[in-house]
């Protein structure tokens, strides 16, 4: 397969439990984006990386949210002191940068669904 | 900031009836615009985008959506939608941040139900 990967596709936890979430993006893709989707709600954007520079990050994105892509390939999206309003599925994306056919365009993994009891 | 509205939340159609989904975003200049569905248990496709040029786009399946910039609005359209149309479907708009990132604004979905 040659899509993004996620993993785990499916989390629950305990309130108060850190949780931590891998993406393995598309090989060639450079840009690799974190949304998170609530019940009801389109995706929201948390964080941006272009290879191993995380270069935005959304307000949504509180102390108790850290990524990394440290080699620029796979991804982590990690959630300390996990709460129940955290309960949300966890998105990943990558995309290439422009110039290439199909540049800029943002293909999405199944995402990480977490349950935070 | 860029927002986007999909104003039907909800759409039950028959098979062969014809499908309009409204997306309407906040405001003007030069935009790129997406469509993209999510099916049942599966991640969010791809199903058409505009970027520049012919403001009636096709996409995959038989969707087409047209960008009219008067109006704020691409609509996402298909003449006749079949039982594996159902899905939740979303618009999106992608907004520039003063840092130059271009970020991808979603809208809440439309979910489409087809009956056979």
């Amino acid at each position: 397969d040659t899509g993004v990967s996620q993993d785990p596709r499916h989390k629950i936890t305990k309130r108060g439990q850190n949780v931590t979430f891998r993406c393995d993006p598309i090989s060639e893709h450079n840009r690799l984006y974190w949304y998170r989707q609530t019940l009801g709600q389109g995706p929201e954007f948390l964080t941006y990386f272009q290879n191993e520079a995380q270069l935005e990050k959304s307000r949504l994105l509180s102390d108790r949210f850290s990524a990394e892509r440290p080699k620029g390939s796979f991804s982590t999206l990690e959630i300390q002191r996990t709460e129940q309003g955290d309960s949300a599925m966890y998105l990943c994306a990558s995309s290439s940068q422009g110039g290439k056919a199909g540049a800029n365009v943002l293909t999405f993994g199944a995402g990480s669904r977490l349950t935070v009891l | 900031a860029q927002s986007v509205s999909q104003h039907n939340h909800h759409v039950i159609l028959s098979e062969a009836a014809s499908l309009e989904l409204g997306c309407n975003y906040s405001y003007g200049g030069t935009v790129n615009l997406f469509w993209y569905v999510q099916y049942p248990g599966q991640h969010l496709q791809l199903l058409l985008k505009y970027f520049s040029g012919d403001p009636l786009v096709k996409g995959i399946k038989g969707f087409e959506a047209e960008f009219i910039k008067s109006k704020f609005s691409f609509n996402l359209r298909k003449p006749s939608v079949q039982w594996s149309d159902t899905a939740e479907y979303f618009c999106a708009v992608r907004e520039r941040m003063n840092t130059g990132f271009q970020k991808l604004v979603f809208g809440t979905g439309t979910r489409l139900l087809v009956s056979p």
